[in-house]
């Protein structure tokens, strides 16, 4: 298994500004991933972090929004750039190992934004 | 493209009943199957998962789920609800989805067991 965190936990912004949020793994890790989960809903995955490249994102997300950085196999950072009310969410950094055969995401805690 | 299914919003048990939290899926190939607990303020933990092989899987904290193809279901269940057990449950499938594989998550139903 693979230890996951987060910072900050939480925050509240301002409308307009960015805050980056970063994901610490205590091991090295083939994936990392970044989703976001709004009260009520699913996980909603933004990208997948690529190391030494740029992320893949998902359809409705966008690189100059939520820009995305892996500069090794054990950490990563989440950008929420120009912050809006409707940015506010739990994000959640996840990892999983493939080349270790396990398939399972573990989870960080989430980082809690609240955008005013 | 996949989707999870998880039908009930919320599940209430009394403590010490069975309980049962429904999944079904939608997948393109073999499925891979997954259930994750969220306690409050917490990120998801991995209870179990099907890859192949026997169609009941067992996981963590006395958790179970079968598989059924046919069906495509996946529920999970216990055979005696814990009150520690009240947390919010989601089912998750990777396949391929627009030629890589993807995880899909199901809309979580949260469990309620009842002193």
């Amino acid at each position: 298994s693979a230890v996951i965190s987060q910072k900050p936990s939480r925050d509240i912004c301002q409308r307009g500004t960015s805050l980056t949020i970063q994901c610490q793994v205590d091991s090295q890790v083939t994936m990392m991933f970044w989703y976001r989960q709004q009260p009520g809903q699913s996980l909603t995955l933004i990208a997948t972090a690529n190391q030494g490249s740029e992320a893949t994102y998902e359809s409705g997300f966008v690189i100059d929004k939520f820009p995305i950085s892996r500069p090794n196999l054990t950490f990563s950072t989440l950008t929420v750039s120009n912050m809006s009310p409707e940015d506010s969410s739990i994000y959640l950094c996840s990892a999983s190992n493939r080349l270790a055969g396990n398939n399972e995401q573990f989870f960080g805690p989430g980082t809690r934004l609240t955008v005013l | 493209a996949q989707s999870v299914a998880q039908p009930e919003d919320q599940v209430n048990v009394a403590e010490g009943n069975p309980l049962t939290v429904k999944c079904t899926y939608s997948v393109s190939g073999n499925p891979y199957l997954f259930w994750y607990v969220q306690y409050p303020n917490r990120g998801l933990q991995f209870l179990l998962k099907y890859i192949t092989g026997d169609n009941l899987v067992k996981g963590s904290y006395g958790f179970e789920a079968e598989f059924n193809k046919s069906q495509t279901s996946f529920h999970l269940k216990k055979p005696s609800a814990l009150v520690s057990d009240s947390a919010l449950y989601f089912c998750a499938v990777r396949g391929l989805s627009g030629g890589y594989q993807k995880v899909t998550f199901g809309i979580g139903t949260k469990l309620q067991v009842i002193p």
